[in-house]
């Protein structure tokens, strides 16, 4: 979805070094989420953020930290990256109230992060 | 644990072949979402249910959810090569979670 974008798309890194993924949507909704994905592991949340204010975690959140600095904006870090932490990293929004329903995500694009 | 089981984890057919692929949650849920996911892409929403017993149909795709609130399936008639892809289902608890069943990667044989 153009309204999610996701910045680097692609990162590759060594293991110990700090990574912050960046996430910003122009959909105007309250609601973002940060996910990753691993083979057959489907999509597994590691934070979310209803407002601005909120911060809450998910099923994966050790080894991660968040940053909601706008409605817009979603940033998640890795403080010290380890190889385990391997894995295509997306982005998430959503409304709760929604016209498609509730909570409906709308993805961006993705960031596939390598940790050497 | 997992709370949303998917299965099967693969699906290969011929092009023309039906296919589905099966949700079970371990907990009532408010709704089921069924997302897609081409490969190389990124889950895109294709339908929500939230009414017990509820069946939806998008042209060949047919989306049920159990009369329980804890199982949903989608049916695929007659696959086409556009059809390939893996397939989430997504249930929201009463809690307000959300969470992703493990997939289902469909691939269609021309």
């Amino acid at each position: 979805d153009a309204d999610v974008t996701q910045t680097p798309r692609n990162r590759i890194t060594k293991t110990g070094k700090r990574i912050m993924l960046e996430c910003s949507q122009t959909k105007g909704h309250d609601r973002m989420y940060w996910y990753r994905q691993d083979p057959g592991l489907g999509l597994r949340l590691i934070y979310y953020s209803f407002d601005v204010k909120d911060i809450n975690k998910g099923e994966i959140s050790d080894g991660y930290s968040v940053s909601r600095q706008a409605q817009a904006k979603f940033s998640l870090s890795l403080e010290s990256a380890i190889p385990n932490q391997t894995a295509l990293y997306f982005c998430a929004t959503s409304d709760f109230g929604g016209w498609e329903g509730t909570d409906t995500q709308y993805f961006g694009p993705g960031t596939r992060l390598t940790v050497l | 644990g997992q709370q949303v089981m998917q299965i099967p984890q693969y699906q290969h057919v011929q092009e023309g072949e039906d296919f589905t692929t099966y949700c079970n949650s371990s907990t009532t849920l408010s709704n089921i979402q069924w997302y897609k996911q081409r490969p190389g892409g990124h889950p895109v929403f294709l339908i929500q249910l939230a009414k017990s017993g509820e069946v939806k149909k998008q042209k060949r795709l047919t989306f049920q959810f159990g009369e329980a609130k804890k199982n949903s399936s989608l049916h695929i008639t007659a696959t086409q090569t556009t059809d390939v892809g893996t397939y989430f289902c997504a249930g929201l608890t009463r809690a307000n979670n959300l969470f992703f069943g493990t997939g289902t990667r469909l691939t269609v044989i021309p």
